[in-house]
């Protein structure tokens, strides 16, 4: 079974540009999570779904930042303009809701670095 | 606000010894709390979740306490390797049963053969 699947691996961009981060969740999960890390700020949740709905965006850090679910198993977090600040590791991670543990499930990580 | 803390940024051990590492919590009454594995350019991986009517759990060398009243638990691993050597994560749930997690920054475990 696959894990959560997460691209590009890497992104270099130049500040201004739009930069688009994709993710696949495993089937079967219903949830999912965007989360940004930074070695100040550690991990940080930017905006959550249950069922294809935004639940939680709280963490978006302004309306640069836009992330849709327009099925059940894929994702897309857009920056748009992106500008340095925003150079980070981004993780999506999944998880099938219903449980009491919560446990989530990440993916191997986007590094992005916007020059 | 709710508040995690992991009170030692890097935990530099020799082989065959106990890591012990520490998060701490406040303004949190937390049902649980997991913790999670990260290595160097991938995602956090979990490793064990302990509930709050438990006061350990243990997997394999790992070893899990919670205490509720001291707002805090302690992570080991016994009989240490060099393979030991990540990031490691706390996290707690908020939000109800929404599911979303908050993570510590995590400790960064190096472990010398």
């Amino acid at each position: 079974d696959a894990g959560v699947i997460q691209s590009p691996r890497h992104e270099v961009t130049e500040m201004g540009q739009e930069v688009t981060l994709r993710c696949k969740l495993i089937s079967g999960h219903n949830s999912l999570f965007w989360y940004r890390q930074t070695m100040m700020r550690g991990l940080e949740l930017l905006i959550y779904f249950n069922n294809n709905v935004p639940i939680d965006d709280s963490g978006m850090p302004e309306d640069r930042f836009s992330a849709k679910m327009p099925n059940a198993s894929f994702s897309t977090l857009k920056i748009q303009p992106s500008e340095p600040r925003d150079s980070a590791v981004y993780f999506c991670a999944s998880r099938r809701s219903g449980g009491f543990t919560d446990t989530q499930y990440f993916g191997p990580g986007t590094r992005l670095t916007v020059l | 606000s709710q508040k995690i803390e992991q009170n030692s940024e890097a935990l530099n051990i020799q082989e065959g010894k106990t890591a012990t590492l520490t998060c701490n919590y406040t303004n949190y009454s937390p049902a649980y709390l997991q913790w999670y594995r990260q290595d160097p350019g991938r995602g956090p991986v979990f490793l064990l979740l302990i509930r709050e009517n438990e006061k350990e759990k243990r997997k394999e060398r790992l070893k899990v306490t919670f205490d509720t009243t001291l707002k805090q638990s302690l992570f080991h691993i016994t009989a240490s390797q060099p393979a030991d050597s990540a990031t490691y994560l706390c996290a707690l749930p908020y939000g109800g049963s929404q599911g979303n997690l908050i993570f510590g920054k995590g400790t960064k475990l190096s472990v010398k053969p």
